[in-house]
């Protein structure tokens, strides 16, 4: 079965700052790679996919997200954080053809000032 | 589009009273799924459906949970009798089916369940 790992529950970047959170998954083919934010008391919205092709995606809010097979991981980055995107972050992976997400744990952006 | 609608948004129970969630999902979706999160497990899937029919409840914790979809606009999440460890945000999503490449799901706001 598939699985993710987010290894860092809470980071804390000052605002402007480039932020990376880091994804790492466990499957025996390529997947489905998905980035996701949650804001408090709010749903999940997705930020950007990754099925096939080029392997840095781009997403909305500035957000982009590396996909690198050797590593099986798939980063995501932006290159100056907003308070506004104090928030929660989950990477999911599903396999190809997808039924179902397998979420990570989460983790927790912190903005400072 | 109002995106995927969940009802109620809190609900406060005491144990052993029933508890029902709703969910009415994007119209023109045809998957329908529904999520758990609690800070000890995360999200965790509990059920999905793909044309009204569940297709994998593996992850429904218990007989005391249940859900049904008895048509393409609406779903339940039925939990009876529930119990304090039941209590988590309960999520409802939807997805649809673009040919060979799948649609994104999209979450509802969320039901903030507190069993007393």
């Amino acid at each position: 079965a598939q699985s993710v790992t987010q290894p860092d529950i809470h980071i804390t970047v000052s605002e402007g700052a480039s932020l990376e959170l880091r994804c790492n998954y466990s499957y025996g083919a390529t997947p489905y790679l998905f980035w996701y934010v949650q804001s408090p008391g709010q749903g999940l919205q997705l930020l950007l996919k990754y099925f096939s092709g080029d392997t840095l995606v781009q997403g909305i809010k500035g957000f982009e997200a590396e996909f690198k097979r050797s590593q099986s991981s798939f980063n995501l980055r932006k290159p100056s954080v907003h308070w506004s995107d104090a928030a929660e972050y989950f990477c999911a992976v599903a396999p190809g053809g997808y039924s179902t997400l397998t979420f990570g744990k989460g983790t927790m952006l912190l903005v400072s000032p | 589009d109002a995106g995927v609608i969940q009802s109620p948004r809190h609900e406060v129970t005491e144990m052993g009273q029933e508890v029902t969630l709703r969910c009415k999902p994007i119209s023109g979706h045809d998957y329908l799924f529904w999520y758990r999160q609690t800070m000890m497990r995360g999200l965790e899937l509990l059920i999905y459906f793909n044309n009204n029919v569940p297709i994998d409840d593996s992850g429904m914790p218990e007989d005391r949970f249940s859900a049904k979809m008895p048509n393409a606009s609406f779903s339940t999440l039925k939990i009876q009798p529930s119990e304090p460890r039941d209590s988590a945000v309960y999520f409802c999503a939807s997805r649809g089916t673009l040919g060979l490449y799948t649609d994104t799901q999209y979450f509802g706001p969320g039901t903030r369940l507190t069993v007393l």
